[in-house]
C-alpha cells in the first residue's frame, strides 16, 4: 500500500474553496486514490475515488496530475459543517484490501 | 445503500467483564469486514480483517484471544472484548465492503464508544 503525506491541518472560512492535497509518490500502477471524511465520533464517510485526470460528485472534486503522484480533493463553497478530518490513502481493490489511514488533514472552517 | 450499522453505539462496562460489539451491513452482503480502533485525536488503525465463514486476520500487536472476531453471516460480524481493562477504552470502527469489483470502497458504520471502568 501506497504512503499517502497530507498537510495536518487547515484553516479556511465559509464559502471559500478549499483544497487538500497529498502526496503519494510511490503509487502502484493499479492504485485508486480515495477520500474519506471524519466527524468527531463518527465513523469515516467515503467522499470521492478516482483512477487519474478529474472525478467530480455532488460533494467534491478530485484532481488528479498525469503522474499520479499527489491528488487534490477540492471542496467549493465550504460551510461550518465541513470542519472534518479528510483522509486521503491510496490501494488496489480499496473494497477489500485493508486501509492505512495517515494523520489526515483536520480542516476547520470558520464564521 | 451501502448502510453500515454497528450496536450498541455506546457501552461503560467494568473492568474484566466482556462486551460484544456487532456490525451489521443493512443493504448488501459484505464479503469482507474489518474492524479498527480509534484513540482520541488519532487516526484509525487496523485491528482485524474477517471474512465470512472463516477466521479473521489480525493485524500485528493485536490479541486474537482478546479481540474475538465472528463473521458468521454476509451481514453480521461481532467483536467481542474479552476481559476488558481501562487500556481497552476506546472508539471501535468497523467496515464492510462488497468486494465484488476493484473499485468497491469500504462503507464504514458509526461507531462504538467503549469506557471500560
Amino acid at each position: 500500500l501506497a504512503k499517502t503525506t497530507q498537510p495536518i491541518s487547515m484553516d479556511s472560512y465559509e464559502g471559500q474553496e478549499v483544497n487538500i492535497t497529498c502526496s503519494h509518490n510511490n503509487i502502484a500502477t493499479n492504485d485508486y486514490i480515495t477520500w474519506y471524511q471524519q466527524f468527531p465520533s463518527q465513523g469515516p464517510r467515503f467522499i470521492i475515488q478516482g483512477y487519474k485526470t478529474k472525478v467530480t460528485n455532488e460533494v467534491a472534486s478530485l484532481f488528479i496530475p498525469a503522474d499520479r503522484k499527489s491528488s487534490t480533493l477540492s471542496l467549493p463553497r465550504v460551510s461550518l459543517s465541513d470542519t472534518a478530518v479528510y483522509y486521503c490513502l491510496v490501494g488496489e481493490n480499496t473494497g477489500f484490501q485493508k486501509l492505512v489511514f495517515g494523520t489526515g488533514t483536520r480542516l476547520l472552517v470558520s464564521p | 445503500g451501502a448502510v453500515v450499522s454497528q450496536h450498541p453505539s455506546r457501552v461503560i462496562c467494568k473492568s474484566g467483564t466482556s462486551v460484544k460489539i456487532e456490525c451489521r451491513s443493512l443493504d448488501f452482503q459484505a464479503t469482507t469486514m474489518f474492524w479498527y480502533r480509534q484513540f482520541p485525536k488519532q487516526s484509525l488503525m487496523l485491528m482485524a480483517t474477517s471474512n465470512e465463514g472463516s477466521k479473521a486476520t489480525y493485524e500485528q500487536g493485536v490479541e486474537k484471544d482478546k479481540f474475538l472476531i465472528n463473521h458468521a453471516s454476509l451481514t453480521l460480524s461481532t467483536l467481542t472484548v474479552t476481559s476488558a481493562h481501562p487500556e481497552d477504552s476506546s472508539f471501535y470502527i468497523c467496515s464492510a465492503s462488497r468486494g465484488t469489483s476493484s473499485t468497491d470502497t469500504q462503507y464504514f458504520g458509526p461507531g462504538t464508544r467503549l469506557t471500560v471502568l
